[in-house]
């Protein structure tokens, strides 16, 4: 069973504030990373797929970096807004030919104006 | 519609009852998953359909749950006698058979009471 871990499981930030946190993975027949932004109401939204050690991207003020030797993302934000208040999901197919994801629990982020 | 359409948004039902919850994938997408999110988990797998058939239903928690795709486009969860435990928001995605992003709908928010 895949076990894929998300820390903290909420944050609260003043606006303006940079924050990040983090996506757990076991380091062991990794496949990719994907993140996703969940803002209540809406549809999950796909922010990155990630697939190489080392990999940085970046979408506006947000962007991710993977470690697959070690088993870890972390997404950051930066100068956070109140319109990135969301729950952050990260999550990995359970094999290579697998094309169902295993989720995290989500890190929750409000924005605090 | 451009994107994953899921009905109804909510869903309020007595326990014993039965429910369908329905999902239009993006047109042209042979790939469709189901997910539930818990309270406070991440989304996880119920089944996945390639075309018309099922091709892995092996996160379908027991025989009260069912999905059908008859026609490679829409498709239906059924819930039969359901239970309390059934509540949560029941994710739909779809994908291009050879693109791992999926795109997800609103989602279906069910109660059981």
């Amino acid at each position: 069973i895949l076990n894929v871990e998300q820390s903290p499981q909420s944050l609260h930030v003043q606006e303006g504030d940079s924050t990040n946190f983090t996506c757990s993975f076991p380091s062991s027949n990794f496949y990719a990373l994907h993140w996703y932004r969940w803002e209540t109401a809406k549809s999950p939204e796909a922010l990155f797929v990630m697939t190489l050690n080392g990999d940085e991207k970046k979408k506006g003020r947000i962007s991710a970096t993977l470690n697959t030797k070690e088993g870890y993302s972390y997404l950051y934000i930066k100068g956070s807004q109140p319109e990135d208040s969301a729950t952050y999901l990260c999550a990995s197919p359970t094999s290579g030919s697998a094309r169902q994801l295993t989720f995290g629990s989500g890190t929750q982020l409000t924005v605090l104006p | 519609g451009a994107g994953v359409s899921q009905t109804p948004s909510n869903k309020v039902t007595e326990k014993g009852k039965y429910v369908e919850l329905r999902c239009d994938p993006i047109s042209g997408h042979t790939a469709l998953y189901w997910y539930r999110q818990s309270l406070g988990q991440g989304p996880e797998f119920l089944i996945y359909f390639q075309g018309t058939g099922a091709a892995d239903d092996s996160g379908l928690p027991n025989d009260r749950f069912f999905a059908v795709r008859p026609e490679g486009s829409v498709s239906t969860l059924k819930i039969q006698r359901t239970e309390r435990g059934d509540s949560a928001v029941y994710l739909c995605a779809s994908s291009l058979i050879r693109n791992t992003e999926a795109f997800f709908g609103q989602g279906t928010r069910l109660t059981v009471v």
